[in-house]
């Protein structure tokens, strides 16, 4: 939708340790979830994407689970590793468009060693 | 294959002075974005170019900035008349369709003096 809200904006966890990353988004019918991760000085990749017709996709140590209702999205790292430290983005289609992202304002995730 | 490139990765230039940014999406690719990141910030969608059709330029900050997508493929970002707020990381993305997945290019950082 118009407005994404990303939180938290920093994230410190030692290594082994969950991390999850929190996104909220004001139009209902938004229906592509994607999330991105930059390293320092890189582009961002897109690391795992959710449609609105499932609640939850995994990819080995991510997922990302989708509340429609609250309409609300989340990023779940397990088992982190040092290099898993970067900026991670949320992004969340305009509304009434299927093209253009806004993005959340990105969360710098550090996994202590 | 190709992931997007731009070119150049560095630019300085001094304010009034006019920019041409210039990006090559993967090859195939339909939709081509353009992206402004400022230090510490989310992605500022700029434009979006779609096959042959009208680009959308909603996003574009103000009338010193325009681009151009010459066959449907290379695509040029121009500043004219920089000022130093126009200090950024000007960033393009690639995707096969609208709300595919989005390639991102490493990014050209431009600095106005």
């Amino acid at each position: 939708g118009e407005n994404v809200e990303q939180h938290p904006s920093t994230l410190s966890v030692q290594e082994g340790d969950s991390a999850v990353i929190k996104c909220t988004y004001s139009d209902s019918a938004s229906n592509y979830f994607p999330w991105y991760k930059q390293e320092l000085g890189k582009r961002p990749q897109l690391i795992i994407d959710i449609r609105s017709n499932v609640g939850e996709k995994k990819d080995q140590r991510i997922a990302v689970t989708l509340n429609k209702t609250a309409k609300h999205f989340s990023l779940h790292i397990t088992e982190t590793q040092p290099e898993d430290s970067a900026v991670y983005f949320c992004a969340a289609p305009r509304i009434g468009s299927n093209y253009k992202l806004t993005f959340g304002k990105g969360t710098l995730l550090t996994v202590n060693p | 294959g190709a992931g997007v490139s731009q070119s150049p990765s560095n630019k300085v230039t001094e304010k009034g002075k006019d920019v041409e940014l210039r990006c090559d999406p993967i090859s195939g690719h339909t939709a081509l974005y353009w992206y402004r990141q400022s230090l510490g910030q989310g992605l500022e969608f700029l434009i979006y170019f779609q096959g042959n059709s009208a680009p959308d330029k909603s996003g574009l900050p103000s009338d010193r900035f325009s681009a151009e997508r010459t066959g449907g493929s290379v695509s040029t970002l121009t500043i004219q008349r920089t000022q130093q707020e126009d200090s950024a990381v000007y960033l393009c993305a690639s995707s096969l369709g609208p709300i595919d997945t989005q390639y991102f290019g490493p990014g050209t950082r431009l600095t106005v003096l």
